[in-house]
């Protein structure tokens, strides 16, 4: 069955970078794009950006530009979410989401379980 | 503030039929599909309805959608008290270089 498994809780200082995986099986890894959203605690969804497993391009929401990578490794079926210059307003759980079909504007289908990602001093 | 509109609360007492909207614009919902989603408490969104209406295989059919327009609706018919929880719309979103856009979500009470 399709299945995405992030990785665990993370809390980090101020200023700092986090990167939170994905690892995704059960499908062929390389056909479907990569949705990466988030949830602050009591609020609502929020898209970071997507990324493309086969070639590795992406598009980020222009609030995250600059300051969110995403990337892919094809051997191992992983995607990777790096967000830098964290603040305390990144405190929030974070997700992969795997697009129902080859290309940006395909929505998420398959979730991952959550990635609770803390910004704190 | 959400792009796409959502009442942020519904209810209604088991086996009642119950709809939550979702308002766009013409750059979204008037020029795309709608995915609505449910969130159980502590558990990720699970796809409930893609392609403004289509139901995923497992989804029950007392789960339907519809668009017209700018707006969406999603309609649960039979309520039941596992139907309690947050719901969200989301479309893709043409201005400027084109998003991912969410409904800031209706969280339902099975009374």
């Amino acid at each position: 069955q399709v299945q995405l498994v992030q990785s665990g809780a993370e809390v980090k200082k101020p200023g700092a970078s986090v990167k939170v995986s994905c690892k995704a099986s059960g499908y062929s890894f390389t056909s479907y794009y990569m949705h990466w959203v988030r949830q602050a605690p009591g609020q609502g969804l929020e898209w970071m950006g997507t990324i493309n497993p086969s070639g590795g391009s992406t598009s980020y929401a222009q609030k995250f530009q600059g300051r969110v990578t995403m990337t892919r490794d094809t051997s191992t079926t992983t995607v990777y979410m790096e967000l830098s210059s964290l603040r305390s307003e990144d405190t929030a759980v974070y997700y992969c989401a795997r697009a129902s079909g080859f290309g940006l504007l395909y929505g998420m289908d398959v979730w991952g379980q959550g990635t609770t990602v803390t910004v704190s001093s | 503030q959400s792009v796409l509109t959502q009442p942020p609360s519904a209810s209604g007492t088991p086996g009642q039929r119950v709809t939550i909207s979702c308002s766009g614009s013409s750059s979204n919902i008037g020029s795309n599909t709608v995915n609505w989603y449910q969130q159980l408490p502590g558990t990720a969104p699970k796809l409930l309805i893609y392609s403004n209406y289509q139901r995923p295989s497992g989804v029950p059919d007392r789960f339907s959608g519809s668009k017209s327009g700018t707006s969406a609706s999603l309609a649960i018919s039979g309520l039941q008290s596992e139907d309690e929880a947050d719901y969200y719309c989301a479309a893709w979103d043409d201005s400027l270089n084109g998003s991912w856009v969410f409904g800031g979500g209706t969280k339902l009470t099975v009374l």
